[in-house]
Parts: C-alpha cells; structure tokens; sequence
C-alpha cells in the first residue's frame, strides 16, 4: 500500500536552531515528492519539489534532500525563524500524479 | 504572486443544509482540485477536475459532492445534506499540470 510516513509527529525548538525532519515513503512507481508548509488554519505551501534524479534542492533556509534507492527525504531548516512554526508535510505524487499525502510534522520555534 | 481565492473563509452551518464552497482558480491554471483537512488528520483528496469534467474522485467524494465550473473563472464544489462529519476545512487548488500545485487558503466549515 502506498504510504508516508513522517517524524517526528511534533517539534520545538529555540529560535536560531536547526533542525531536520524526516520522511519515508512506500510509494511505487514515484513521480516526485513534494514538501509543503501549512500554517496554521491556512493551505499548504509548497517549499520543493523533487524527482527522481534529484538528490537535493534548496529554497532560501530550506533545504531538501532524496534518496529514492531508501525511499527516504528529509527537511533541513537552517537558523530558525518564529515564522517557521507551521506544520510541514511530505507529499509523494506517483507515475498516475496521485498525491499520497504524510500526516505532517508540527513544528514549533521557540523565542 | 497569483493566488487562488476561497470564499467564504468561515462557513457554518445546520446540518441537513446544502454548502456552496467557492474558488477562483489561478487563470491560466487548466487542473482544479478539491481537498479536505478534518481538524488534526491528513489532508485528503475528493476530486480533480479537467476540461470541464471530473477526471478523478475519490471515494469520499460520493452522491452528497459535486462540482461545477459554472463561468470562467469560478470553480465551486457543493455538499448537500451536510453532516456533522462533513466538518472540516477544505482547501481548492489549480495548476497547469504536474507537478506545481497552488492551494487557497481555505474554507472552514463547521456543520452544527
């Protein structure tokens, strides 16, 4: 069954701090995955977008990473801000461009 | 920056009402879709809709959904018979096709 999953469930960290969030997925045959960021009581946004042959892909303090031989990427946010407290959501689109969506990680900064 | 607008932002409702949720897609955006967030759950697809038909729902989207492009510009979806289930947000969005998508901020309805 096509899956994502991601970890932590939930985060907090002080302002300044970087941290990494993971996702792994079951998904085949892939198309591309996809991260998003969804604040609260709002729509997602998305940060990047990779395919296949692409390993990782930066959007300003952003950075995501692929490995589609383990099914695994990651999100690395560089010297966090406030206004990074959001959830941030891996999305997995395959060859038919469904998207199976991960139930997201809760990030919150801290002052 | 093109958005996709929602309106309203806040809908609440009796349930058993009929619900007309709105969007104005991005313009030259051919691909218009509907999801739904129930408060702290996934986002979860109900409908794709292309050249001015559906081209894919999922199971959720049943007798109670449908959506329509009634002019150029606006793309609705409507729930009739609301449930209190049917609580939840739900978010439209366009694109020109794979794989960039832009979401609306959304429409919160609550079924009372």
């Amino acid at each position: 069954k096509n899956q994502v999953e991601q970890s932590p469930q939930s985060l907090i960290i002080l302002e300044g701090k970087n941290c990494t969030l993971q996702c792994n997925y079951t998904v085949s045959p892939f198309s591309n995955l996809r991260w998003y960021k969804q604040d609260t009581g709002r729509g997602p946004v998305s940060l990047t977008i990779m395919t296949f042959s692409e390993n990782t892909k930066s959007n300003g303090r952003y950075t995501a990473t692929l490995d589609a031989d383990t099914k695994q990427s990651s999100l690395h946010i560089t010297a966090s801000q406030l206004s990074d407290s959001a959830s941030y959501i891996c999305v997995v689109s395959d060859s038919n461009y469904q998207l199976i969506w991960g139930a997201g990680t809760k990030l919150i900064i801290k002052p | 920056e093109p958005e996709v607008t929602q309106t309203p932002s806040h809908q609440v409702t009796q349930m058993g009402q009929e619900v007309i949720l709105r969007c104005v897609p991005i313009s030259n955006h051919l691909y218009f879709y509907w999801y739904r967030q129930i408060l702290g759950q996934k986002v979860e697809f109900l409908v794709s809709f292309y050249n001015n038909e559906i081209s894919e729902k999922s199971e959720i989207f049943d007798d109670q959904f449908s959506v329509e492009r009634p002019d150029g510009s606006n793309f609705t979806l409507k729930i009739r018979s609301t449930k209190l289930e049917d609580s939840a947000m739900y978010f439209c969005a366009s694109s020109e096709g794979e794989p960039g998508y832009t979401f609306g901020s959304g429409t919160r309805l609550t079924v009372v």
